[in-house]
């Protein structure tokens, strides 16, 4: 079946450490993206990715970096700099940046301070 | 820039009521609007959306219609469940300058069925 695939589940970062969040898509989509969601604020755009090697900051990008070497891949990671880290991210991806279809999203990774 | 704004919740609701919650929306030009539910733990799936103006979008008995002169897209069911309990996001997919093909979500509401 096709869909994105976010691992993993659950994951917990120690003081000055980085850490790495999967995401992948099987649906053949141009567009890929990260959010981050808080309690009661809803999701925001951390970065965005709308063709291979490619990609841009959204609105929270501070403390995040991103790479797309590949279609299917979209990795995340939180560096030491994000001083807040704890949240659940949401990986997305879409046909098109551009065009009026929705985001498909994974099933979101439980980031946690230790 | 796009913002949507939902009404607060959480909202709580027996077997069969009716529900709404609203959604208003500000953005550039003909935007599509989209509703996202999200149960416990899981990401958000696509419930219905919207393209163009007075569009209806439904699915599982849930219906929103996009009214472009008051800019809102209100969530409508005629008889929940308690299987509908999960966390409802109307989000807007702009099509003016830099917020072109970017979703901006509204801060989502939390649904509560009882039986």
């Amino acid at each position: 079946d096709g869909g994105i695939t976010q691992s993993p589940k659950y994951l917990f970062r120690k003081e000055g450490q980085n850490v790495t969040l999967s995401c992948e898509q099987n649906l053949n989509h141009d567009a890929m993206y990260w959010y981050r969601q808080d309690p009661g604020q809803g999701l925001r755009l951390i970065y965005y990715s709308q063709i291979v090697n490619d990609f841009q900051k959204g609105d929270i990008a501070e403390g995040y970096s991103v790479s797309r070497e590949k279609k299917e891949s979209f990795p995340l990671t939180v560096t030491s700099a994000q001083k807040n880290p704890t949240a659940f991210y949401l990986c997305a991806s879409s046909i098109a940046s551009g065009s009026n279809q929705p985001q498909h999203f994974g099933d979101g990774t439980r980031l946690s301070i230790l | 820039g796009d913002s949507v704004t939902q009404m607060e919740g959480p909202v709580t609701l027996s077997e069969e009521a009716f529900l709404t919650i609203n959604c208003t929306y500000t953005a550039t030009g003909y935007p599509s609007l989209f509703w996202y539910v999200q149960y416990p733990g899981e990401g958000l799936q696509l419930l219905l959306k919207a393209t163009k103006a007075d569009d209806k979008g439904s699915n599982k008995g849930f219906e929103a219609t996009y009214r472009k002169e008051t800019t809102s897209f209100h969530l409508e069911k005629g008889s929940v469940q308690v299987s509908d309990s999960a966390v409802y996001f109307c989000a807007l997919r702009g099509v003016g300058g830099t917020s072109y093909g970017k979703l901006t979500f509204g801060q989502g509401t939390i649904l509560t069925v009882h039986p």
